[in-house]
């Protein structure tokens, strides 16, 4: 079935750096990528679709600057999370499709729980 | 506006009888219905789905219904089994023709207790 690495599961940040968040997709091709945020006991809120290629679409309210997504090839995509604030401690999860039988579905990684102290 | 809405924060069922997870939606483009359950600290999990232009769906314990004109969907999980403890996200998308789809628009989540 289909498989989606996301690293790292945690990372602890001091706050003004940017941390890096990627995602694959291993045994299908993610024409689509999706990331979300979620906040401690809230509901996964959607932050942008990146499709291979193309620029990011962005959720209404999630800065674009500040939330750098880079999907360059089919298997992997990049949230780069920049000048990091305690604010933006969350718990960051992708989901890739593919066009194909496997992977048409979304399937999530496992998520990556980001402390920016 | 929460255009998906579980209004169940938590529920608790016994051991064998059957769990009902309730999800309602406001937004009709919405063609694509599924339900995932979830840890703390981890992905989503999925469980099923349904497509619109279905009223019934179902996976060995798992059965989700759909009821289009109420935009109401419910996830039946029968016998329910001390490993159903979970939180239960209910999740909706629109499909497109071309082949792709939008992401997910999820509800809160209903934390289901199954007591031994």
């Amino acid at each position: 079935g289909a498989v989606v690495s996301q690293h790292p599961s945690w990372v602890i940040c001091k706050s003004g750096t940017s941390v890096k968040i990627e995602c694959r997709s291993l045994d299908f091709q993610a024409t689509t990528m999706f990331w979300y945020r979620q906040f401690p006991k809230q509901s996964l809120m959607l932050m942008a679709t990146s499709n291979e290629g193309s620029k990011a679409t962005y959720e209404q309210g999630v800065e674009k600057d500040k939330f750098l997504i880079n999907h360059a090839s089919l298997t992997l995509s990049t949230l780069t999370v920049t000048s990091a604030h305690p604010e933006d401690s969350s718990f960051y999860i992708c989901s890739a499709r593919g066009d194909g039988e496997i992977g048409y579905g979304y399937t999530f990684g496992s998520g990556t729980r980001l402390t920016v102290v | 506006d929460q255009q998906v809405k579980q209004n169940s924060p938590s529920l608790s069922v016994q051991e064998g009888r059957i769990s009902i997870l309730n999800c309602d939606y406001t937004n009709s483009m919405f063609d694509y219905f599924l339900w995932y359950k979830k840890y703390p600290a981890e992905g989503p999990t999925f469980l099923i789905s349904i497509s619109s232009i279905k009223d019934k769906n179902e996976d060995g314990r798992f059965t989700v219904f759909l009821n289009k004109s109420a935009k109401h969907l419910s996830l039946h999980i029968v016998p329910s089994q001390p490993g159903d403890s979970a939180v239960y996200f209910c999740a909706a998308s629109h499909f497109y023709s071309g082949g792709g789809a939008d992401g997910l628009t999820f509800g809160k989540g209903t934390h289901l207790i199954i007591q031994p």
